[in-house]
């Protein structure tokens, strides 16, 4: 397994309700990532913080919102979701980013949270 | 912008055999790095090979190798001797200059005992 964690693993939560989702990275990176994977789809990319510093929003709605206190933390806030937010959500570090979000260092991903929005 | 596609939805292969997962790309930039993932159920997803585009032999890890093909930006990922752990989701993805990593749509593979 690779150092970087997340929980919950699994969450279940009605459109109204207001949770957490959270990443940690053992490994000395400076960017981490939030990616939302659905079914079918390809991974999208959501969020990019380099140095806690945001450096890409990729037109994620407000309902969303991320949260990096540091470099080995990262945290994605959930309010008012829709049933089509449901989806595995995966945290993923590495080295540095690049502005706007590249970087071509090896991106080492968590075990993702499995998001279902009743 | 960057494109990825893996054109084949699912794949399987007998134990033992070898078996190649397709992915072409397209992208404008000149420097670029490209990725395979695997994603196996229920588990976190792992860099299974990397290449970076200027280099021009194909890259190898153990069992695993690309055939690179730069000028038909395809860039295909061969197993040999296939195992029962190699069953997985297998990704492709691009980066390059001041793009974000992009990922294809992915490849079930599926080994049979």
């Amino acid at each position: 397994e690779t150092g970087v964690t997340q929980t919950p693993r699994h969450l279940v939560m009605g459109m109204t309700n207001k949770k957490s989702l959270k990443c940690e990275q053992h490994l000395g990176h400076n960017a981490m990532y939030w990616y939302k994977q659905s079914a079918k789809k390809p991974l999208e990319l959501m969020f990019v913080y380099n140095f806690k510093e945001q450096t890409e929003n990729n037109s994620v709605p407000s309902r969303f919102s991320p949260e990096c206190p540091n470099s080995s933390h990262l945290f994605l806030h959930l309010h008012t979701l829709q049933p089509e937010d449901s989806a595995l959500y995966l945290c993923a570090s590495s080295p540095t980013a690049a502005s706007g979000g590249a970087s071509t260092d090896t991106q080492y991903f968590g075990p993702g949270t499995r998001l279902t929005v009743l | 912008a960057q494109t990825v596609t893996q054109s084949q939805p699912e794949m399987s292969v007998q134990e033992a055999e070898t078996v190649t997962l397709s992915c072409t790309y397209d992208t404008s930039e000149s420097d670029y790095y490209l990725f395979w993932y695997k994603q196996p159920p229920s588990r976190q997803m792992i860099l299974v090979i990397r290449q970076e585009a200027y280099k021009q032999q194909n890259a190898t890890e153990n069992r695993f190798s690309v055939n690179f093909q730069k000028a038909a930006k395809s860039f295909s990922l061969k197993i040999s001797d296939s195992q029962l752990g190699d069953a997985a989701m297998y990704f492709c993805a691009s980066q390059g200059g001041s793009e974000k990593l992009v990922f294809g749509k992915g490849t079930k593979l599926t080994v049979n005992p």
